[in-house]
C-alpha cells in the first residue's frame, strides 16, 4: 500500500531563511506526488505536483520540489521564507491505473516563521 | 478560491444526532471526494464518487454515508454522532479519475459534536 512520511512535525525558520520540508513515499509504481498547504482555518491549496518528466518542479508562491526516485523523496524547498508562509504543509501521493485517485496524505509539517 | 463550495462552514450538534454536509464541486468536475481531518487521525480519505457512482471507499464508518446527485453535488451524511466525529470535513473535486488531474479542495465544514 502506498504511504507518505513527513518526518518533521514542526519546523521553525527565520524570515528570509531557506526552507526544506521532507517527504518520503512508499509506492511500487511511478508515484504522482503533490504538496498542499493549509493556512489556519483554511482549506488545502495545491502548491505543486509531479507526474513525470523534469524531476524539479516549480510551484506557486516561490516553492519548488525535487523528485528523487533513488531516495523515494519529494522534498519541498523555498529559498527565502516569508512570514505569510507560516502554515501546515502536506505531502500526498496518488495511486494510478485503478481509477481510484484518492490522495494519501502525510501527517503534515507545521511551519513557524520567526521575525 | 478553489471553486469547490461546502456548506455549512461550521456546525455544532449533540451526540446521537445526524447531520448532512453539502458539497458543490468545481464547474464541470465529475469526481467528488470526501476527507476527514482530525487531530489524532490526520487527513483520512473517506469516499469517492464519479458521475453519480461510488468509485472508492476509504476509512468511512458505517454510520456515515454519501451520495452524488445528477447535478454532481454531493452530500455526506453522518449519523449517531459521537464526540470523536468532531473534525474538519473536506470535499474535493477533480475533472476525471485519471491520476494526472489535480484534486481541488473546498474550505471544509467544521463539525463539533458536544
Amino acid at each position: 500500500a502506498q504511504s507518505v512520511t513527513q518526518p518533521d512535525i514542526h519546523i521553525t525558520v527565520s524570515e528570509g531563511a531557506s526552507l526544506e520540508l521532507r517527504c518520503n513515499y512508499s509506492y511500487g509504481a511511478t508515484p504522482y506526488l503533490f504538496w498542499y498547504v493549509q493556512s489556519p482555518g483554511q482549506g488545502l491549496q495545491l502548491l505543486l505536483k509531479y507526474f513525470s518528466g523534469d524531476t524539479l518542479v516549480q510551484g506557486i508562491k516561490g516553492f519548488e520540489a525535487e523528485f528523487k526516485r533513488s531516495q523515494s523523496s519529494f522534498n519541498l524547498r523555498k529559498p527565502s521564507v516569508h512570514w505569510s508562509d507560516a502554515a501546515e504543509y502536506f505531502c500526498a501521493v496518488v495511486s494510478e491505473g485503478t481509477g481510484r485517485r484518492a490522495l494519501t496524505f502525510g501527517s503534515g509539517t507545521r511551519l513557524q516563521v520567526q521575525p | 478560491d478553489s471553486g469547490v463550495t461546502q456548506t455549512p462552514k461550521h456546525l455544532i450538534t449533540a451526540t446521537g444526532q445526524r447531520v448532512t454536509l453539502r458539497c458543490s464541486p468545481r464547474s464541470g468536475d465529475l469526481s467528488v471526494y470526501w476527507y476527514q481531518q482530525s487531530l489524532d487521525q490526520g487527513l483520512q480519505f473517506l469516499i469517492q464518487y464519479y458521475n453519480g457512482e461510488e468509485r472508492a471507499k476509504g476509512n468511512i464508518l458505517e454510520r456515515f454515508s454519501a451520495q452524488q446527485f445528477p447535478d454532481l453535488h454531493s452530500e455526506l451524511n453522518l449519523s449517531s454522532l459521537e464526540l470523536g466525529d468532531s473534525a474538519l470535513y473536506f470535499c474535493a473535486s477533480s475533472g476525471t479519475t485519471g491520476a494526472g488531474n489535480t484534486i481541488y479542495f473546498g474550505e471544509g465544514s467544521w463539525l463539533t459534536v458536544v
